[in-house]
């Protein structure tokens, strides 16, 4: 199967721990990228590889993978973290992308 | 620093073709392992990954897509260009062209494009 699934919303409230999670077979073969979009913004790269963030990315933001589950969370939530967040992978050829559905997060 | 500008028209008619340009700078295409990416996004909904074109000029097609899409760089004017031919209504979406592949590490601002009669 060459898609991956999102739980559609998740809520946390500020400051606590959120893990937001992409399910996948691709995952057993390859790591996960994890984008941020605000409303009205393009994605921006927040996690890839096994847990690498991108120079600018605060780092409460952290990745990690177990078998077909790729995770994404977020330490001490923060009220501008509040966004959608979307799941990538290479599909099963490794030439090709698919991206989860997305999930939304609301900072309480 | 790394800056992507997707640019075409806003407003297509149903079965026409689209195409779309991306002008970016910071980086090259004639660099080993540069790739260069569209993703569109219909309004209210997911991403989805369209096409990629390699510096080595290898190019990647979505398996839903691939007999509409065509993908094309210009390495002199750090261009890369997707055409979408036989446009629909449900082709409607923000386009967005990115650096890279896995991961795709830097974004343009997005296109809207609407289809429409």
């Amino acid at each position: 199967s060459s898609e991956l699934t999102q739980d559609p919303a998740v809520s946390v409230a500020l400051g606590q721990t959120v893990r937001i999670t992409c399910q996948g077979d691709s995952l057993r073969s390859y790591y996960a990228g994890w984008y941020q979009q605000k409303p009205g913004q393009a994605p921006l790269l927040v996690i890839y590889g096994k847990n690498n963030r991108p120079s600018g990315i605060p780092d409460r933001f952290s990745g990690s993978s177990s078998g077909n589950t790729a995770s994404l969370t977020i330490t001490g939530a923060q009220a501008e973290d509040e966004a959608d967040y979307y799941c990538h992978s290479r599909d099963s050829s490794g030439d090709h992308v698919v991206f989860g559905g997305g999930t939304k997060l609301t900072v309480l | 620093q790394v800056t992507l500008k997707e640019s075409g028209p806003a407003l297509v008619k149903p079965t026409q073709t689209l195409t779309l340009t991306c002008t970016f700078s910071g980086f090259s295409l004639s660099t080993s392992a540069m790739r260069v990416s569209w993703i569109r996004q219909p309004p209210g909904k997911a991403l989805e990954w369209l096409a990629r074109i390699d510096w080595d000029d290898d190019k990647f097609y979505s398996t839903s897509l691939k007999t509409r899409l065509t993908i094309s760089k210009d390495t002199s004017k750090n261009q890369v260009v997707l055409t979408m031919t036989n446009m629909d209504p449900v082709d409607t979406a923000t386009y967005y062209c990115a650096r890279g592949y896995d991961p795709f590490d830097f974004w343009g601002q997005g296109t809207l494009v609407t289809v429409s009669s």
